[in-house]
């Protein structure tokens, strides 16, 4: 168990429709990293928060948003969702965006399925 | 952007044999190698990761090597298990967002008994 948490483990929804994807990460740990793992992309990096503040973005797409809360968990949104966003999305988190033992720890994912 | 290649995409070995998987990438600035082991269902797991000021690092049986000049690093383990069956994958970061990594494509390894 690596310690981050994410909800819902699996969704089921329709196209157009709208979903939130909550991400806990390990006790302590400031930065949450968002990834997509399609079986055409593979594991492509999203987003990267820390401790409120977005830092990078990768390939993330405009109907997609995150944000990091006070309390440190992080929420992905997807919108307008297509058959194509259908995926393993997966939360890692690590303690610090500085050098150090930064190391990046993901959770289980969820698997969403767009119908 | 940074772009990372792996192979073999495929890999079975007899148990007790050893295995490699080898990656490159593309651009110098990369720092941070790490290596992932990702089981049916379950998300990437770190296993070992190496920065760019080493050359090698072990971890039991397992093993990583990293050239900076030719911009390549593998991951080797010894005395395989069935266990150790799984999807492998490598990845590369620049500065110190070391979350911020560039996966490669993934290696299957199939340990058989």
């Amino acid at each position: 168990d690596s310690g981050v948490t994410q909800t819902p483990k699996h969704l089921i929804t329709a196209t157009g429709q709208r979903v939130t994807l909550r991400c806990s990460p390990r006790s302590g740990d400031l930065s949450v990293y968002w990834y997509q793992q399609s079986l055409d992309q593979g594991l492509q990096f999203l987003i990267h928060y820390y401790n409120g503040e977005e830092r990078a973005k990768g390939n993330i797409l405009e109907r997609f948003s995150a944000q990091q809360f006070p309390d440190l968990h992080s929420e992905l949104n997807l919108s307008s969702l297509e058959l194509g966003d259908s995926a393993l999305y997966f939360c890692a988190s690590s303690p610090t965006s500085g050098a150090g033992n930064g190391e990046a720890f993901f959770g289980q994912g969820t698997r969403l399925t767009v119908v | 952007g940074e772009n990372v290649e792996q192979h073999p995409s495929t890999l079975s070995v007899q148990e007790g044999d050893s295995a490699v998987i080898k990656c490159t990438y593309s651009d110098s600035a990369s720092n941070y190698f790490p290596w992932y082991k990702q089981e049916l269902g379950k998300g990437p797991q770190l296993i070992i990761d190496i920065r760019s000021n080493v050359g090698e690092k072990k971890d039991q049986r397992i093993a990583v090597t990293l050239n900076k000049t030719a911009k390549h690093f593998s991951l080797h383990i010894t005395e395989t298990q069935p266990e150790d069956s799984a999807v492998y994958f490598c990845a590369a970061s620049q500065g110190t967002s070391y979350g911020k990594l560039t996966f490669g494509q993934g290696t299957i390894l199939t340990v058989h008994p």
